[in-house]
């Protein structure tokens, strides 16, 4: 197993297009979160499943934001009408409930131009 | 709503100085505490976890100590390195493990 795995690594994108970021998550984990990082800032939760349940959803999660995990594997999240102050690094992690640790993947900079 | 706060901001120290990262937080209903490693642009690396009912861990020449009560922890880094310098951001677990996190403390080593 090579951990948590996110892609793209880097991401430029015109403000108004649509993106979608993938992460694969570690294979026996059922929990999957994703986390957003502005510049100079720790990490904010956004969302996260308990397999393909999509449990709890941060405010900062607008309507142009949706994530998916359908098959309780990998899951993507998808910005729609991208702005600049989208402009982040999006992180992903997942876990168990015997796991007391979450790994992280290296995650995915968006830059919106 | 909890909050996580992390003094200082930035840090420069000389190599071979021991020094101390704070990170405070206001509710403490915590399950565990967590600190990381972040390199520039890069995820996150797990060094320490703190479980609640335990009152500090260590691992090699860092020392991490957790007082639910007031609501701090500490992150002790012995002998610093220039291999040290990176931002260290602590987070407190809460329910479903969803992680809450500081703003982070910027540490430069210089040789």
């Amino acid at each position: 197993d090579t951990g948590v795995s996110q892609d793209p690594r880097h991401k430029i994108t015109k403000r108004g297009q649509n993106v979608t970021f993938r992460c694969d998550p570690i294979s026996e984990h059922n929990r999957l979160y994703w986390y957003r990082q502005t510049l100079g800032q720790g990490p904010e939760f956004l969302t996260y499943f308990q397999n393909e349940a999509q449990l709890e959803k941060s405010r900062l999660l607008s309507d142009r934001f949706s994530a998916e995990r359908p098959k309780g594997s990998f899951s993507t999240l998808e910005i729609q009408r991208t702005e600049q102050g989208d402009s982040a690094m999006y992180l992903c992690a997942s876990t168990t409930m015997g796991t007391l640790i979450p790994t992280f993947g290296s995650g995915t900079r968006l830059t919106v131009v | 709503k909890q909050e996580v706060t992390q003094i200082p901001a930035a840090l420069s120290v000389p190599e071979g100085e021991n020094l101390v990262l704070n990170c405070s937080f206001t509710d403490s209903a915590i399950y565990n505490l967590q600190w990381f490693r972040q390199d520039p642009g890069k995820g996150l690396t797990s060094l320490l976890l703190i479980q609640s009912s335990q009152r500090e861990q260590t691992s090699g020449r860092l020392n991490a100590s957790l007082d639910k009560s007031s609501g701090r922890s500490t992150l002790y880094i012995a002998a610093s390195q220039p291999g040290d310098s990176a931002t260290y951001l602590c987070a407190v677990v809460e329910d479903f493990q969803k992680l809450v996190f500081g703003t982070g403390t910027r540490l430069l080593v210089s040789p």
